[in-house]
């Protein structure tokens, strides 16, 4: 079974059509959950780490939330140029610190 | 912006032979990995190295794969006798300590 579920498996947005990415995980407790952008034959870009629940990071139009069992990242008034899969990974405590990968949401804004 | 480096960026090679992936990790950082990615699935983790030595390792990590860190700057994964199934992007990460893992670009290896 999944530790990490990410939806929608795909979305497809207007230019300047705000929506949400979502990404649930199972895990018993969470240490770390981290977002990544991953262009097509490419290597994931690093994009935020959430630690604990109620904390937001922003960068740009992309603003990622996490709460107790899920996470979300929130895309305000997209362009064509976020088009990307979107990943999730998530470490729990107790000594490994390799985190384990959703298998994405692939975005497509058209202009 | 420091960034981690692969080469080469594709390699096709025969059923069989031997294939070193090259990467140069980001020079602070002391953890090295490496991930692998088969077409449309997820990033799988493969190995991990820190001082000189593997720390982690995951089931697909068998006898036919090593790691190696030749010098102050390489970081390699070394496939002795591919297969079929070893088909895939394969990605280093390094990271200056325990959390936030930076990748690069990816080889992709294709075995015919």
């Amino acid at each position: 079974e999944d530790q990490v579920t990410q939806s929608p498996e795909a979305l497809r947005l207007q230019e300047g059509e705000s929506s949400s990415l979502n990404c649930s995980y199972t895990v018993s407790g969470l240490r770390g959950l981290f977002w990544y952008r991953q262009d097509p034959g490419k290597g994931p870009e690093f994009l935020f780490t959430l630690y604990s629940a109620g904390e937001e990071k922003e960068k740009e139009r992309l603003k990622a939330t996490l709460t107790k069992k899920e996470s979300f990242l929130h895309i305000t008034a997209p362009k064509p140029e976020d088009s990307a899969t979107y990943l999730c990974a998530v470490t729990v405590p107790g000594g490994s610190y390799i985190p384990t990968f959703g298998r994405g949401t692939s975005l497509i804004v058209h202009p | 912006e420091p960034e981690v480096t692969q080469t080469p960026s594709h390699q096709v090679t025969q059923m069989g032979q031997e294939v070193i992936l090259r990467c140069v990790p980001i020079s602070n950082h002391l953890y090295f990995y490496w991930y692998r990615q088969i077409l449309g699935q997820k990033v799988e983790f493969l190995v991990s190295f820190y001082n000189n030595e593997i720390s982690e390792k995951s089931e697909i990590f068998d006898d036919q794969f090593s790691v190696e860190r030749p010098d102050g700057s390489n970081f390699t994964l070394k496939i002795r006798s591919t297969k079929l199934e070893d088909s895939a992007m394969y990605f280093c990460a390094s990271s200056e300590a325990l959390e936030t893992q930076y990748f690069g670009p990816g080889t992709r290896l294709l075995v015919l």
